[in-house]
This record gives C-alpha cells, sequence and structure tokens, in this order.
C-alpha cells in the first residue's frame, strides 16, 4: 500500500506570510506525529496525534504553529507569520499506536 | 532535557569494518528502542528495534545491544558498506506515550 506522503515536497515563502503543511498518513494508522529538521540538527518533535484523544502539542516551538488531523486521517501543520528560523524539513510519520513510525519524504520550507 | 542522546554527531569508519553507534537515554521507563537509517532528502525509515526484555536483537547485519542498567543501546553494523552512510537515528519509547528521537550520527563508510 501507499505510504506516507506529504505536501508539498518543497516551498519557498516570505517572512511574515502563513504556510500549510500536508500531510497524509497510512491508511488505518492512529498515530500521526510532525517532526522538523533544521540545518545540522537531529528530529525536533513538535506534535502527535493518537486517535481520538488530545494531541500532544508540548513540542510546538511557539504558538504560531498549530495542527489539526481531521477525521482521524490527513493531518495540516499550520505556521503563522512565518520567520527565517522556521526554515526546517518539516517531517510526517505514522504509526499503529506506539509501534514502528512511518516517516513521510518530509516538507523543505524555505522562509526568506 | 535530553531524553535520548547521540553524543557523536559523526562517525567514518573503513569498508568491511564494524561500526558501532551508541545512544543513552536517562528515562527509565523506556521499554522500547529503535533505530532509524535517513539519507538526505528522504524521511528516516526504520532500521531495528529491541524491547527492554531483551539485551539484543540482531537483524542481518545491524544487531543492536541493550543495557538496561547502563541506560545505553548500540547499533553495530558488520561488514560496513558504503550503502550504510547515512544518519542513524536512535528513538526510545514507554509504549504509552510519543517516541523520542535522539539527534542522530552521521556515519560515513571510507572507501
Amino acid at each position: 500500500g501507499a505510504g506516507v506522503s506529504q505536501s508539498p515536497s518543497n516551498k519557498v515563502t516570505e517572512k511574515g506570510k502563513d504556510v500549510e503543511l500536508r500531510c497524509d498518513p497510512i491508511s488505518g494508522h492512529t498515530a500521526l506525529y510532525w517532526y522538523r529538521q533544521s540545518l545540522g540538527q537531529g528530529l525536533e518533535f513538535l506534535i502527535y496525534f493518537q486517535g481520538n484523544s488530545a494531541p500532544d502539542k508540548s513540542g510546538l516551538p511557539s504558538d504560531r504553529f498549530s495542527a489539526e488531523r481531521t477525521g482521524g486521517s490527513v493531518s495540516t501543520l499550520t505556521i503563522q507569520r512565518t520567520q527565517q528560523e522556521d526554515s526546517a524539513v518539516y517531517l510526517c510519520a505514522s504509526s499503529l499506536g506506539w509501534d514502528t513510525q512511518y516517516f513521510g519524504p518530509g516538507t523543505r520550507l524555505t522562509v526568506l | 532535557d535530553q531524553q535520548v542522546k547521540q553524543n557523536s554527531p559523526s562517525l567514518s569508519v573503513q569498508e568491511g569494518r564494524i561500526s558501532i553507534l551508541n545512544c543513552d537515554y536517562t528515562n527509565s521507563m523506556f521499554d522500547y528502542f529503535l533505530w532509524y537509517k535517513k539519507y538526505p532528502a528522504e524521511g528516516p525509515t526504520f532500521l531495528i528495534s529491541i524491547s527492554s526484555i531483551k539485551d539484543k536483537n540482531e537483524d542481518g547485519r545491524f544487531t543492536v545491544f541493550l543495557n538496561k542498567s547502563a541506560k545505553h543501546l548500540s547499533l553495530h553494523i558488520v561488514p560496513s558498506q558504503p550503502g550504510d552512510s547515512a544518519v542513524y537515528f536512535c528513538a526510545a519509547s514507554d509504549r504509552d506515550d510519543k517516541i523520542i528521537f535522539g539527534k542522530g550520527t552521521r556515519l560515513h563508510i571510507l572507501p
């Protein structure tokens, strides 16, 4: 079956603009994660959705960041008023509960 | 506070030799550990995992060792091959919560 997909693959935006990043998880996976990887850095946890539970937002770096997961499937990560330090690769992953995560190819965000 | 630490940002190993990647963790509630491999411009892919009830898990050229008393795990790759050059992430979970990743170790396999 299809893996995790993310769109767009690349996004270039101007400082101050809002961006939306999309993640389509593997069908049936109950858990969905967002991470970001800045240049030379590891995987930074952002937010975690598990079934119908309230999302774990503890990794969101500021209130400019938000995410939704509609119908327990597709998720959108929104960054408002983007800053240059938001430039990174944003990775989405899905899993069946706590099991192995399957990652998408990521969205490379560049804020000019 | 980093709960999963990979203290070596990079490692170079001669082709054919053994690569040993290390990982330390601080949360004693972690009971499931994973290694992921990441090539440039791709998402991480699952490599191998180990449950806390075991101290070793082997899959082909890859073996993960877990030392619970030391809160340490390691990934051994033998023999190392050019295609093993990638960033390796250690991750840990307590099965009730999210998986926590380390910052990764970049492995270079030298010809």
